[in-house]
């Protein structure tokens, strides 16, 4: 029973390019957060997805950024046009419904270059 | 609005020491979730306790152990007889069951130096 498997770990990219994140939850859980990790900071909440809906993206900066849980597939964030304050790391959890129980990915660290 | 607190930036201690990790939460419900992770300097989260609103039973694993306190809203937790392996950024976190699901709201985490 695999855990929350985030790809790529580590991803470098240039700024102005797009940068994609995905997370696969646990087998059985069809709730998935995804959290920023600026250095030196704590992790903050980003976006709350199920399958095929944002259930509150409160979170989220306005611009550049996107995410999705299609009903086949991994959840996807989506960084358009990145710059050096994207720089982070961005962790995936995943849980069953309602039980205020989490499983965090191994996170993928962004480096914008 | 939902906040956790934690005071304490970063804390150094000598291998053996007793070391008490306070954490402090706002929150307006009264069904939420307090956890505690640790990261250690290979960046991964690690949960280590999940605790209910209702169980204010003190807790303790191994050399780990946490104090619930809702009259005080802290949920601190101690790490007794430290070792270097303990060295890492722990983060304690509080959920709710609110209209929007049970997002995680963190706090800013403290440093924990183990030196031997």
């Amino acid at each position: 029973n695999a855990g929350v498997m985030q790809n790529p770990r580590h991803l470098v990219r240039r700024r102005g390019q797009e940068a994609r994140l995905r997370c696969s939850p646990m087998k059985g859980h069809s709730h998935v957060y995804w959290y920023r990790q600026l250095p030196e900071e704590g992790l903050k909440f980003m976006v709350y997805l199920q399958k095929e809906n944002i259930i509150d993206e409160s979170g989220m900066p306005k611009e550049r950024f996107s995410a999705e849980f299609p009903k086949e597939g991994p959840s996807i964030l989506r960084i358009q046009q990145v710059v050096r304050g994207d720089s982070a790391a961005y962790f995936c959890a995943s849980s069953p419904p309602g039980q205020g129980s989490y499983t965090f990915g191994s996170g993928t660290r962004l480096t914008v270059v | 609005a939902q906040k956790v607190t934690q005071a304490q930036t970063e804390i150094s201690v000598v291998e053996k020491e007793d070391v008490t990790l306070d954490c402090v939460y706002e929150t307006r419900d009264t069904t939420y979730y307090l956890f505690w992770y640790k990261q250690p300097p290979s960046g991964e989260l690690v949960f280590l306790i999940r605790r209910n609103s209702f169980d204010e039973q003190n807790e303790i694993s191994g050399r780990y152990s946490w104090n619930f306190q809702k009259s005080t809203s802290s949920f601190n937790f101690t790490i007794t007889a430290s070792q270097v392996v303990d060295s890492a950024v722990y983060f304690c976190a509080l959920s709710e069951a609110g209209e929007y699901g049970n997002k995680l709201v963190f706090g800013a985490g403290t440093i924990l130096r183990v030196k031997s």
